[in-house]
């Protein structure tokens, strides 16, 4: 595709239960980073791949979140037991590698609302 | 601790007029400062993205500035447009050994509301 895909565009779940949240990165890009954005605030740093590898993944706020991009290109976040406090945007971006000015190139982001 | 910080949080122009959008960082080492605006219910889309040694760049009537000593840079819209109302972020990035990007820092983002 011609940009960064991201599937839902809105989940809405109950309390306790498991949500993934996919993202298709644009064709060739080595590099992968995940954010999380709550309302009126600046997206907020959670992981980025470096090929399949997690190159940093100090941005999880705990170990309920957990992400994976098994074959270097798709990636998914994975949240188990969502918790109220997990509702936010969800942004995923992509860049041909991590090294130098490399631009990302953002999704549109999935609305994540836990009841 | 690394910070980005906006101001204003908020800002209401008339279409046409020109206007300022300001940032201050702790981030350090720094490797580059970027601008993104953001759409409602979109993701950021890159504006500008400046290196240390560079003190301004432009993209169309988007100007951006940035003083390195002072830690400061300054986004300018020139003839603002409807469209140009979003939020309007900037982003800095940590320098990880070797020249990579490493870890970006947004700031909270200013909300630009352009009024005919």
């Amino acid at each position: 595709g011609a940009g960064v895909s991201q599937t839902p565009s809105n989940k809405v779940t109950e309390k306790g239960k498991y949500v993934e949240l996919r993202c298709d990165p644009i064709s060739g890009h080595t590099a992968l980073y995940w954010y999380r954005q709550s309302l009126g605030q600046g997206p907020e740093f959670l992981i980025y791949f470096q090929g399949t590898g997690a190159a940093d993944d100090s941005g999880l706020p705990n170990d309920r979140f957990f992400a994976v991009r098994p074959e270097g290109s798709v990636s998914t976040l994975k949240i188990q037991r969502t918790e109220r406090g997990d509702s936010a945007v969800y942004l995923c971006a992509s860049s041909f590698s991590l090294a130098g000015l490399n631009e990302q190139f953002f999704g549109p982001g999935t609305r994540l609302t836990v009841l | 601790k690394n910070q980005v910080e906006q101001s204003p949080q908020s800002l209401i122009i008339l279409e046409g007029k020109n206007c300022t959008l300001q940032c201050n960082y702790t981030v350090s080492p720094f490797s580059n400062l970027r601008w993104y605006k953001q759409d409602t219910g979109r993701g950021p889309v890159s504006l500008t993205i400046m290196t240390f040694s560079e003190n301004t760049k432009s993209n169309g009537r988007y100007t951006a500035t940035l003083d390195a000593d002072t830690k400061q840079s300054s986004l300018h819209i020139t003839a603002s447009q409807l469209s140009d109302s979003a939020s309007y972020i900037c982003v800095v990035s940590e320098e990880f050994g070797g020249g990579s990007q490493g870890n970006l820092i947004f700031g909270k983002g200013t909300k630009l509301s352009v009024k005919p």
